[in-house]
């Protein structure tokens, strides 16, 4: 059974800093990871899919990096802002994009 | 598009109620998922179906759970009777059938008293 692990659990940083999002998985069978944002009380936004194929995406100050045979993602947050504060969520997509099996997420804080 | 709906937003019952969830799937789309998340559990995936159909409930927690698709704009998450413990947001999401992405709700927060 796939297990997700997301570390730190909370992270609070300075206005500008660059910061790293771990996320580990039990299982490298996956089909896609995903990573996503969730603000309190919203529903959850896309940010970044890497295909198994892949080894890393950008978009915009986002960089999110796969290593599937080592189990384990990254996302790069460039420059951070107030603005980002949220919770980061990483998702593996396991049989054909069917069943996504999320960490517990890291609730990040970026103080201005 | 107006993206994934759900309603109600908010849920509040008493234990022993029926409650009834309901999403509208981004038209087009021909997978549906219902997810739950609590703080215990995190994030889970309940059920989903294709083309109305469901292919795997095996993340329905109990019989108290039930999910259907009448058709292909409409599903609905039926929990009877209702307990405290499924206190939680309960997620809507869809995707095309050539896609990879799921697209979420802004879901419904359900307490149970």
């Amino acid at each position: 059974k796939q297990e997700v692990t997301q570390i730190p659990a909370a992270l609070s940083v300075p206005e500008g800093e660059n910061l790293v999002l771990n996320c580990s998985f039990t299982d490298s069978a996956i089909y896609n990871l995903q990573w996503f944002r969730q603000d309190p009380g919203k529903g959850l936004t896309s940010l970044l899919l890497i295909q198994s194929s892949q080894r890393e995406q950008t978009s915009g100050r986002l960089n999110a990096s796969l290593d599937k045979s080592s189990g384990r993602s990254t996302l790069y947050i460039a420059a951070s802002q107030p603005g980002d504060s949220a919770t980061y969520l990483c998702a593996t997509v396991m049989e054909y994009g069917n069943k996504l099996v999320f960490g517990a997420g890291t609730i990040l804080r970026v103080k201005s | 598009d107006a993206g994934v709906i759900q309603s109600p937003r908010h849920e509040v019952t008493e234990m022993g109620q029926e409650v009834t969830l309901r999403c509208k799937p981004i038209s087009g789309h021909d997978y549906l998922f219902w997810y739950r998340q609590t703080m215990m559990r995190g994030l889970e995936l309940l059920i989903y179906f294709n083309n109305n159909v469901p292919i795997d409930d095996s993340g329905m927690p109990e019989d108290r759970f039930s999910a259907k698709m009448p058709n292909a704009s409409f599903s609905t998450l039926k929990i009877q009777p209702s307990e405290p413990r499924d206190s939680a947001v309960y997620f809507c999401a869809s995707r095309p059938w050539q896609g990879v992405e799921q697209f979420f709700g802004p879901g419904t927060r359900l307490t149970v008293l």
